[in-house]
């Protein structure tokens, strides 16, 4: 089983969505817990960033970490073709430097 | 501020050689970290180095290797080549000094290796 498990999708939603994506770790561990976005040919770049439990909102996009359940979720509201892209979740513990644990990835297209 | 820059961003190669991957940190930057990217695995941390030294290492064969140089560029070296080894390796760059506390990687656009 891997630390972390993400749906690989793909999901595809018309334009104006609200997009729930996903993540469960089984590592308690983890203590920063961050949201990547990739588009096609490009490297990861990054979303969202939380330390431990709680909300972060950023425009259109909110990151909620739920320690107690070993979940994490990222909400895109009114969603636009241009967030069509793989997001893929990461976390690390405490001092393990620039070592991330992924989750595989979703695929999200959004439709005009 | 340049990005991470990785070179070179293709190279195809057979099976037995081996290869050279270089990255180039954000400026100030002084760790980088390597990760591989399948379609199969996802995205697997290969190691990290700070100040020249490799301060986290992950699961993989001895055949990968890495090095950083006084300039924090770093080189990632994979040695007698596999079929498995076709992947997108990803390097990033970290401004944070420590291993512990926030710690965000900015990442390049990758070199992708096709081994044949």
């Amino acid at each position: 089983q891997k630390e972390v498990e993400q749906d690989p999708g793909p999901l595809s939603v018309p334009e104006g969505a609200i997009v729930s994506l996903n993540c469960t770790y089984s590592n308690s561990a983890f203590q920063y817990f961050m949201w990547y976005r990739q588009y096609s040919r490009k490297g990861p770049e990054l979303l969202m960033y939380t330390y431990s439990s709680g909300n972060k909102e950023d425009g259109r996009f909110t990151a909620q970490v739920d320690k107690s359940s070993k979940y994490i979720s990222l909400f895109i509201r009114d969603s636009q073709p241009s967030d069509s892209a793989t997001y893929l979740c990461a976390m690390r513990t405490q001092n393990q430097g620039g070592k991330l644990i992924f989750g595989q990835g979703t695929e999200l297209s959004v439709k005009p | 501020k340049a990005g991470v820059t990785q070179t070179p961003r293709y190279l195809i190669k057979t099976r037995g050689q081996q290869v050279t991957l270089s990255c180039s940190p954000i400026s100030g930057h002084r760790s980088v970290s390597w990760y591989q990217q399948t379609p199969g695995q996802g995205l697997q941390f290969l190691f990290e180095y700070f100040s020249e030294t490799q301060r986290n290492k992950g699961n993989f064969p001895g055949r990968f290797s890495g090095r950083q140089f006084s300039n924090s560029r770093s080189e990632m070296n994979v040695s007698t080549l596999e079929l498995g080894d076709s992947a997108l390796y990803l390097c990033a760059s970290s401004g944070q000094t420590t291993g512990t506390g926030a710690n965000v990687l900015t990442f390049g656009a990758g070199s992708r290796l096709t081994v044949l």
